[in-house]
């Protein structure tokens, strides 16, 4: 049973495209973020939700913007698509309060040609 | 603003030896969480072991335990009796907890650990 899984595992796609990525927690946590993971591996939070309302939103450009449904899932979407959006994206749940864990999806590649 | 620091951005160890990694911090909070995760070359990252900062008890999952030095703003992880699946890159992360809301998770660099035969 997936705790946090994201689709695709890989994007490929070319400069200018539109894509999204999709996540989807069944652990019952209440927050999800999405974290960035550059060429040289360093990981930078882009955005976090709690109960669907937008708490964190790092300095990301507008081109990404992030939508919650509802608790269990946070997607990604980004516009006009660069080189330098190419990274690993993951996904990422926890609770709010107590137990601060967070457990991470296993990422999608995404390669911008 | 806190800040990671890993300064090891390589290791390496021999199958069933230990070896620890470092991790400094710097923070002006008093309540935070620190942990390991692990992320193996199949990308998952993985939860290793965590640390509340208002316990002084040092935190131990099985084969890894961690050294937390609060005042010196240090948090290490041990490896005893490493394994061959233990090859990944450690990450240290920082989490400062506020009441009610949820808050993002601080990484260092990262150190690579490969563990040799």
């Amino acid at each position: 049973d997936t705790a946090v899984s994201q689709t695709p595992k890989y994007l490929v796609t070319q400069m200018g495209n539109d894509k999204s990525i999709k996540c989807e927690q069944n652990l019952g946590h209440d927050t999800m973020y999405w974290y960035k993971q550059d060429s040289k591996k360093f990981l930078k939070i882009m955005f976090s939700y709690n109960n669907k309302e937008l708490i964190i939103n790092e300095t990301v450009p507008n081109r990404f913007s992030p939508k919650s449904p509802d608790k269990a899932h946070l997607n990604l979407h980004i516009n006009s698509l660069e080189l330098g959006d190419s990274a690993v994206y993951f996904c990422a749940s926890s609770h709010s309060q107590g137990a601060f864990e967070q457990y991470f999806g296993p990422g999608t590649r995404l390669t911008v040609t | 603003a806190q800040t990671v620091t890993q300064s090891q951005p390589e290791m390496s160890v021999q199958e069933a030896e230990t070896v620890t990694l470092s991790c400094t911090y710097d923070t002006s909070e008093n309540n935070y969480y620190l942990f390991w995760y692990k992320q193996p070359p199949s990308r998952q990252m993985i939860l290793v072991i965590r640390q509340e900062a208002y316990k002084q008890q040092n935190a131990t999952e099985n084969r890894f335990s961690v050294n937390f030095q609060k005042a010196a703003k240090s948090f290490s992880l041990k490896i005893s009796d490493s394994q061959l699946g233990d090859t990944a890159m450690y990450f240290c992360a920082f989490y400062r907890s506020s009441t009610g809301t949820a808050s993002k998770l601080t990484f260092g660099t990262g150190t690579r650990l490969q563990v040799t035969l």
